[in-house]
């Protein structure tokens, strides 16, 4: 199965900043299937992306995809109080679909 | 809207199965790809398998021995059996809806289960 390894593990700013996440890949992921979720404390996780760029419906455009292969990055342009969640990536391309471990976005 | 409510016990003795139901509204079932998820607590989340509207089943062959996932379309809802639980099944388990390869765009809000004595 494919391993996805997320990094950092915690990733600490302030409102108005920007985030980088990676989302890192032990095979290839097939026809770019890769999706991104958050996931606030008691909640179930919200997709975000799809496609590894394709935001999901209502989703703000700050929340932005991008990459193929075995690297993937999810970028916030400004951070929004609401945007503190823990952030995980999943591929869809190879059964059995994999997320990463996460990746928090906590208030500096 | 698509909604999503999961149902069943919170409460498990070890050696014993998990059941579950998702009921699905807002939306049929005769469509799309059916899928449980867990997470145990503080941790990371774990696909379990689906159920196509056609009836077809995709395990995680981590769990393919104990899983069991079936659909009752005239109720419009799935349903997820976990037999032979220990403590390591303790988890809150989710259902979702799969499109498109399997991503989940749906998501119930999730129901924990303790495996205890």
């Amino acid at each position: 199965e494919i391993v996805l390894t997320q990094s950092p593990g915690t990733l600490s700013l302030s409102p108005g900043e920007r985030a980088t996440l990676s989302c890192r890949a032990s095979q290839s992921v097939s026809s770019t299937y890769l999706a991104w979720y958050q996931q606030k404390l008691g909640q179930a996780p919200r997709l975000l992306i799809y496609g590894a760029s394709s935001r999901a419906t209502g989703i703000p455009d700050r929340f932005s995809g991008s990459g193929s292969g075995t690297d993937f990055t999810l970028t916030i342009s400004r951070l929004e109080p609401e945007d503190f969640a823990v952030y995980y990536c999943q591929q869809y391309g190879s059964s059995p679909t994999t997320f990463g471990q996460g990746t928090k976005v906590e208030i500096k | 809207q698509v909604q999503l409510r999961e149902s069943g016990p919170g409460l498990v003795k070890p050696s014993e199965t998990l059941s579950l139901t998702c009921i699905v509204s807002g939306g049929s079932i005769r469509s799309y790809y059916w899928s449980w998820i867990r997470q145990p607590p503080g941790k990371g989340l774990e696909w379990i398998g689906y159920i196509s509207y056609s009836g077809s089943t995709n395990y995680n062959p981590s769990l393919k021995s104990r899983v069991t996932i079936s659909l009752d379309t005239s109720k419009n809802q799935f349903a997820l059996k976990l037999s032979s639980v220990t403590a390591a099944d303790t988890a809150v388990y989710y259902c979702a809806r799969g499109l498109g390869g399997l991503f989940f765009d749906y998501w119930g809000q999730g129901t924990l289960v303790t495996v205890s004595s």
